[in-house]
């Protein structure tokens, strides 16, 4: 069972534009919800996360918006840059504290220049 | 501040045979979690460890296993290797159990190729 999905699956967009991806959650214990960045022969890396008590985070260019009713959120990449050509991937964390995260299956992004 | 550091970085072995790769996790970081990310399934949680205990484990079978020292450095273990095992095996460590302030930090993998 897919405890969250996201998509697009792949993503093109052009430099200076809006790339937009959307994550669904099942699981309402989950209470912590991070993005990662990864470059290909590179591990995963943290760009920017979010609790529920909250409906957008802003961090430079990166943005989450989140809607707790829906169980969704999504991550918004403004004007966007070749160096943001990466795989994306959304998740989630339950309750309790321990280092478990549920990820989305990526979102390949790829910025024209 | 040294990163996560994965050994190897590639690892190619035959059907039947057992591995075990090393993860050495960001100094002071005490919980080492292990991830399998495959072009399928994408990222999947195998196990977590803090101070030398596996906390949480996750839907793999036996095969998989792992450990971590009093350093906290940790491996994994894959024994009968099957071809579908052909992963990259990510680690990450952080400071405590709670990822919402102690984020994980990643290591750049070790690509294990099964054949």
């Amino acid at each position: 069972q897919q405890q969250v999905k996201q998509s697009p699956q792949s993503l093109i967009v052009q430099k200076g534009g809006i790339s937009i991806i959307n994550c669904a959650y099942e699981n309402t214990a989950f209470d912590y919800f991070p993005w990662y960045q990864q470059f290909p022969g590179k591990g995963p890396a943290l760009l920017i996360a979010i609790r529920p008590d909250v409906s957008e985070k802003k961090e430079g260019r990166f943005t989450i918006s989140f809607n707790k009713s829906a169980k969704q959120f999504s991550l918004h990449i403004m004007d966007s840059q070749p160096g943001d050509s990466a795989t994306y991937f959304c998740a989630a964390s339950p309750q309790g504290g321990s280092e478990k995260l549920v990820f989305g299956k990526g979102t390949k992004l790829t910025v024209n220049p | 501040k040294a990163g996560v550091t994965q050994t190897p970085r590639y690892l190619i072995k035959t059907r039947g045979q057992q591995v075990t790769l090393s993860c050495s996790p960001i100094s002071g970081h005490r919980s080492v979690s292990w991830y399998q990310q495959t072009p399928g399934q994408g990222l999947q949680f195998l196990f977590e460890y803090f101070s030398e205990t596996q906390r949480n484990k996750g839907n793999f079978p036996g095969r998989f296993s792992g450990r971590q020292f009093s350093n906290s450095r940790s491996e994994m273990n894959v024994s009968t290797l099957e071809l579908g095992d052909s992963a990259l095996y990510l680690c990450a460590s952080s400071l405590t159990g709670t990822p919402y302030n102690s984020p994980l930090h990643f290591g750049n993998g070790t690509r294990l190729t099964v054949t």
